[in-house]
């Protein structure tokens, strides 16, 4: 099986830099998604990472770590619009594709 | 660009009723999904189908049925509903390609009295 574990909250300052962390166990770790999730809406694709180091887009970075089993978020600059929920989700490899997902980072960004 | 619908947004069932939400995609995608959403839970896995016709368990499956009779549906039926179920249902489609994200419906917000 596999074990996922994210912060329940966080919160920050708007302009700010945030790193949310998740931690992972699995067997065929086959690459690593964060989404982030408004309330009351669907989740959307923020990053995928496979191999180890950091991927950028923007404002958002993420980083993996795979011996380790550890993956960052990392958000500059932070908006009043980053307030949402970001979830870690873990694809193993043999099988089918099913990630499994985290029970996901609530960011509260205050002024 | 529709990308997953989902059917009806918002529903208040009686204990013991049935019931079928729906899912439909036009990204032609392979697989599909339904999880449900639970306050600190995150999303958990019902069922999934991996093509048109088949069909598997998740990490949550009992109390629903599935059927994939089309490739573009997915549908999650409740027999006998209890308030346990009571949850926000979210559908999700995606390639079946380890690189590439699922895409997630609005979700369907129900109750259970």
């Amino acid at each position: 099986g596999q074990n996922i574990d994210q912060p329940t909250e966080m919160t920050a300052t708007e302009g700010a830099i945030v790193q949310i962390n998740c931690t992972y166990q699995t067997s065929g770790f086959n690459g690593l998604f964060w989404y982030q999730q408004h309330a009351g809406e669907a989740p959307t694709f923020l990053s995928y990472n496979v191999l180890d180091g950091l991927e950028e887009k923007g404002r958002f970075s993420s980083f993996l770590s795979r011996s380790k089993g550890y993956s960052y978020l990392l958000l500059k600059e932070l908006q009043m619009k980053d307030s949402a929920s970001y979830l870690c989700a873990v694809s193993s490899s043999g099988g089918s594709y099913i990630p499994t997902f985290g029970r996901g980072t609530s960011l509260i960004v205050h002024p | 660009n529709a990308g997953v619908t989902q059917t009806p947004k918002f529903r208040v069932l009686k204990t013991g009723q049935s019931m079928t939400l729906l899912c439909a995609q036009d990204m032609n995608h392979e697989y599909m999904y339904w999880y449900r959403q639970d306050p600190g839970m995150g999303l958990r896995l019902i069922h999934y189908s991996v093509g048109e016709g088949t069909t598997a368990k998740g990490e949550v499956p009992d109390g629903y049925n599935v059927s994939r009779l089309k490739k573009q549906n997915f549908l999650l039926g409740l027999e006998s509903a209890a308030p346990s179920q009571t949850s926000v249902y979210f559908c999700a489609s995606g390639t079946g390609d380890s690189n590439q994200p699922q895409h997630f419906g609005d979700g369907t917000r129900l109750s259970i009295l």
